[in-house]
C-alpha cells in the first residue's frame, strides 16, 4: 500500500496567512493526487484533483502543486470560511490512501 | 445541480447486513468511477470500494474484502454498498465520492452527505 504523510498534523494560522500544507507519498504516484477540505460535522469536498487542478467554484486562493513523491497545498491569504480539516489522497491506486489529516484553526 | 444523496445508514447488531444507496444527479453518472469512502467517529477518512463507470472492475480494502459488495445501475444513476458480517469496527459515516477525471479540468466531483451505520448489540 502506498502511505500518505502529511505535515504538519496541525497548524494555528491568521487572517490573510500564506499556508502551506505537505502531502508525502511512499512511493511515485505522479500527479494521481487530491486534496479535500472537511469542516466539522460536513462531508469532505474535494479542492484539488491531479495534483494541480481545481475543482469548479473552489477560490483561486488554493492552489496544489508537486508530482512523484511530493505535493503542497497553498491557501494564499487564509480566510475565515478556511478552518478546517485537508486531506490529500492519492488515486493512483488501490487502495486509494489518505493522509492523516491536517488542521488548520484561529491562531 | 450535481449532487450526490446517500441513504440506507441505520442501527445493526454485529453479524447484521446494511445496504448502503447514493442517487446521483445532475452530471452523466455513467461516466465516472465511484468510491465509497467511511469516517469512523472522530477518524479520518478510509477509502472502502471503487467501481469503474461500466462496473467491468471493483476493487476493495482489505479490511472488508468479501464482505461488501460494491455495485451499480447507470439506467438509474445509482451506486450501492452491500454490506454483510458487519463488525464493530465497521461503525462510520459512509459516502460515496465520484472519482475526479484526470482529463477533465474544472470538473465538478461530488460527494454525498454521508450515511451513518452503527453496529451495536
Amino acid at each position: 500500500d502506498i502511505h500518505m504523510t502529511q505535515s504538519p498534523s496541525s497548524l494555528s494560522a491568521s487572517l490573510g496567512d500564506r499556508v502551506t500544507i505537505t502531502c508525502r507519498a511512499s512511493q511515485s504516484v505522479d500527479i494521481f493526487l487530491n486534496w479535500y477540505q472537511q469542516k466539522p460535522g460536513k462531508a469532505p469536498n474535494l479542492l484539488i484533483y491531479a495534483a494541480s487542478n481545481l475543482q469548479s467554484g473552489v477560490p483561486s486562493r488554493f492552489s496544489g502543486n508537486g508530482s512523484g513523491t511530493d505535493f503542497t497545498l497553498t491557501i494564499s491569504s487564509l480566510r475565515p470560511e478556511d478552518f478546517a480539516t485537508y486531506y490529500c489522497q492519492q488515486s493512483y491506486m488501490t487502495p486509494r490512501t489518505f493522509g492523516q489529516g491536517t488542521r488548520v484553526d484561529i491562531k | 445541480d450535481v449532487k450526490l444523496v446517500g441513504s440506507g445508514g441505520g442501527l445493526v447488531k454485529p453479524g447484521g447486513s446494511l445496504r448502503l444507496s447514493c442517487a446521483a444527479s445532475g452530471f452523466r453518472f455513467s461516466r465516472y468511477s465511484m468510491n465509497w469512502v467511511r469516517q469512523a467517529p472522530g477518524r479520518g477518512l478510509e477509502w472502502v470500494s471503487s467501481i469503474s463507470p461500466t462496473s467491468t472492475y471493483t476493487f476493495y480494502a482489505d479490511s472488508v474484502r468479501g464482505r461488501f459488495t460494491i455495485s451499480r445501475d447507470n439506467a438509474k444513476n445509482s451506486l450501492f454498498l452491500q454490506m454483510n458480517s458487519l463488525t464493530a469496527e465497521d461503525t462510520a459515516l459512509y459516502y460515496c465520492v465520484t472519482e475526479p477525471n484526470y482529463y477533465e479540468t474544472n470538473g465538478n466531483y461530488p460527494w454525498g452527505q454521508g450515511s451513518l451505520v452503527i453496529v451495536s448489540s
